[in-house]
């Protein structure tokens, strides 16, 4: 149980344009996800709490413009990097739990180039 | 500030040997410990730790928690090279925040 899928597993995209990763939460509803951002050889930075049917928070220097998460349901939550630049190439990582006292589960990730 | 340490920053080992992974952690409002390997893509959940003292075990695998002391455990007996991973540790604090560690990265050699 608790499997989180994420997709695509990877994008290349050309810069100024948008690209949108989705992560599902299959077998359990999800009213808070996670989405991190992860460097080479570094550890998980959390980019922002997605709450389902409400804004999402953001961490302190994350552009919420550029960007932009969508909770609109239990089981899915989506994030879109406008006008993407190569700055913006990274590992993009969802997570998403049942509740407060349930473990965060992971899904496979986003690699993410822009040229 | 909240932070968690991980240490060591790396390990390098030969199958069959012991390791010890250590998490200690400062932040407010402490909920649970957890615990992840990570491989080339994203965390695997290994164990979430709320208790003090009580180990919690898989296979090869144990952790323990002492809240008192503020630091976790994480034990592989026996290691194999599928070991070889980044082993993560984050602390849950109040309801929506987790705060990671930068990692051990355990290499097993044959």
């Amino acid at each position: 149980g608790a499997v989180v899928s994420q997709h695509p597993s990877w994008v290349i995209c050309k810069s100024g344009t948008s690209v949108k990763i989705e992560c599902r939460s299959l077998d359990f509803q999800a009213t808070t996800m996670f989405w991190y951002r992860q460097f080479p050889k570094q550890s998980l930075m959390l980019m922002a709490t997605s709450n389902e049917g409400s804004k999402a928070t953001y961490e302190q220097g994350v552009e919420k413009d550029k960007f932009l998460i969508n909770h609109a349901s239990l089981t899915l939550s989506t994030l879109t990097v406008t006008s993407a630049h190569p700055e913006d190439s990274s590992f993009y990582i969802c997570s998403a739990r049942l509740d407060p006292w349930s473990p965060l589960h992971f899904g496979n990730g986003t690699r993410l180039t822009v040229t | 500030e909240d932070k968690v340490v991980q240490s060591p920053l790396s390990l390098v080992v030969h199958e069959g040997d012991t390791v010890t992974l250590n998490c200690s952690y400062e932040v407010t409002n402490f909920r649970s410990l957890l615990w992840y390997k990570q491989e080339k893509k994203a965390p695997t959940f290994l164990f979430m730790l709320t208790s003090s003292g009580i180990e919690k075990k898989s296979g090869r695998l144990s952790s323990i928690l002492d809240k008192k002391e503020l630091f976790s455990i994480l034990n592989i007996t026996a290691t194999q090279t599928g070991d070889s991973a980044v082993y993560l540790c984050a602390v849950s604090s109040g309801t929506y925040k987790y705060i990671f560690g930068t990692g051990t990265r355990l290499k097993v050699l044959a």
